[in-house]
């Protein structure tokens, strides 16, 4: 059982490129969640979702794109990378949004040079 | 804001001594106070969770206590270890379905 798996681990990415962050969850949930983490911060979350085919902003969404077509995957998109997305991103997910535990993937670390 | 608070940003303790960080939310539908860990370059793991019904739960070294007129929970580590040097987290998942994270406490565990 994988639990939530994030790729790539590490990424540099130039202003103005674009990119995609992957993840997958094996264990059914419903519920998926992006946040990232800049250095010595906290969890700001992205966007999350309670199901496929929705999908919902959280606190800090713009420069971000999600899509949930499966109840597996949920990617982040970035598509005019900048500086100030350099930050460490996690996906979560959890069998429903409430009461239940949030199980993390390893991160992402993402570098706009 | 968020409405999510969490002190102290920084905790220093003797190995051995206790540690209390506490947080306090807004959103009165809540009714699951869970406590994450976070060890360096890893992603947040739960470690204690606490639902509305009860006052406080333990597991061991750690526990947890909950004050839902007041709108706050603490955890409290007891007979603290160099393993628990680490960030913690606390959160408040609220009726719109999002998962709001406090602004997480680094704790050191000084020899």
């Amino acid at each position: 059982n994988a639990g939530v798996t994030q790729t790539p681990k590490f990424r540099i990415l130039k202003i103005g490129q674009s990119m995609t962050l992957q993840c997958a969850q094996d264990m059914n949930h419903n519920y998926m969640y992006w946040y990232r983490q800049d250095p010595g911060m906290g969890l700001k979350l992205i966007y999350y979702s309670v199901g496929a085919g929705i999908t919902d902003k959280g606190e800090v969404p713009n420069g971000y794109n999600v899509s949930r077509s499966t109840t597996e995957d949920f990617p982040l998109r970035l598509e005019l990378a900048a500086p100030s997305q350099t930050s460490v991103y996690f996906c979560a997910s959890t069998p429903t949004g409430l009461n239940t535990e949030a199980f993390f993937g390893q991160g992402t670390r993402l570098t706009v040079v | 804001g968020e409405n999510v608070e969490q002190h102290p940003s920084t905790l220093s303790v003797q190995e051995g001594d206790s540690a209390v960080i506490k947080c306090t939310y807004s959103d009165s539908a809540s009714n699951y106070f869970p406590w994450y860990k976070q060890e360096l370059g890893k992603g947040p793991q739960l470690i204690i969770d606490i639902r509305s019904n009860v006052g406080e739960k333990k597991d061991q070294r750690i526990a947890v206590t909950l004050n839902k007129t007041a709108k706050h929970f603490s955890l409290h580590i007891t007979e603290t270890q160099p393993e628990d040097s680490a960030v913690y987290f606390c959160a408040a998942p609220r009726r719109d379905d999002k998962i709001i994270f406090g602004k997480g406490t680094r704790l050191h565990i000084l020899p």
